[in-house]
């Protein structure tokens, strides 16, 4: 699977769009790209993924860059319940073992 | 409404007494898989299960066993915990495992092994 990359934390405005970048250059053309959020030590949330499209659903969008290299969730109007630890992951369809490999994450930090 | 439990949710016990966390899951799903966190460390795979009666290891899966009997179950053993084992575990499920499902994970047992 291929290596993330993602800034350790974000601040961002109640209210405001929140984008949390994450590279994956490394990434091969049958990888996902996952996000998934941990609040508070409770267990992680999928949020999205995608492969190549630009994907947006009830939480959030993803965008991929066009050679998949580095991709941006973006919440649209953060809200302080939003504030956790994000984690972008890339992972193969077609695993072996189905694990997500969870790196570092952002921590997004939503203020009033 | 649907969901994975685990329980108990929170859990102190001694070294080498026997336990086991359970998980639950309602959405028929195929795959189940066992992680633990550690400050520092992320989340690690400990066992998956890509079907009933299919189970195998994942990264750390020394000092633990797993079971799969049914579809909807997948108990983790402690035969005799030691302080290293001491971590915040999270079950996962999601319909097949080497697909692009997304997983659901449970709201973890907070184990302290003294």
């Amino acid at each position: 699977d291929a290596k993330t990359t993602q800034p350790t934390s974000m601040d961002c405005a109640e209210g405001r769009a929140a984008n949390l970048p994450c590279n994956h250059s490394t990434i091969s053309g049958n990888e996902y790209v996952y996000w998934y959020r941990q609040i508070h030590s409770q267990g992680p949330q999928y949020i999205i993924h995608g492969l190549k499209n630009n994907e947006t659903n009830e939480m959030a969008s993803l965008i991929i860059t066009e050679d998949r290299k580095s991709s941006t969730l973006i919440l649209p109007h953060a809200t302080l319940r939003d504030t956790a630890v994000y984690y972008c992951i890339v992972r193969a369809g077609s695993s072996n073992t189905g694990k997500l490999i969870f790196g570092q994450g952002t921590t997004l930090q939503v203020k009033p | 409404e649907a969901q994975v439990t685990q329980n108990p949710r929170y859990l102190i016990t001694v070294t080498g007494k026997k336990l086991t966390v359970t998980c639950s899951q309602n959405m028929n799903h195929e795959y189940m898989s066992w992680y633990r966190q550690d400050p520092g460390l992320g989340l690690r795979q400990i066992y998956y299960s890509m079907n009933v009666e299919v189970t195998d290891k994942g990264d750390v899966p020394e000092g633990y066993k797993v079971s799969r009997k049914e579809k909807r179950n997948f108990p983790l053993i402690l035969e005799s915990p030691s302080p290293n084992q001491t971590s915040l575990y999270f079950c996962a499920s999601s319909r097949r495992g080497n697909s692009y499902n997304e997983q659901f994970f449970g709201p973890g047992t907070r184990l302290t092994v003294l």
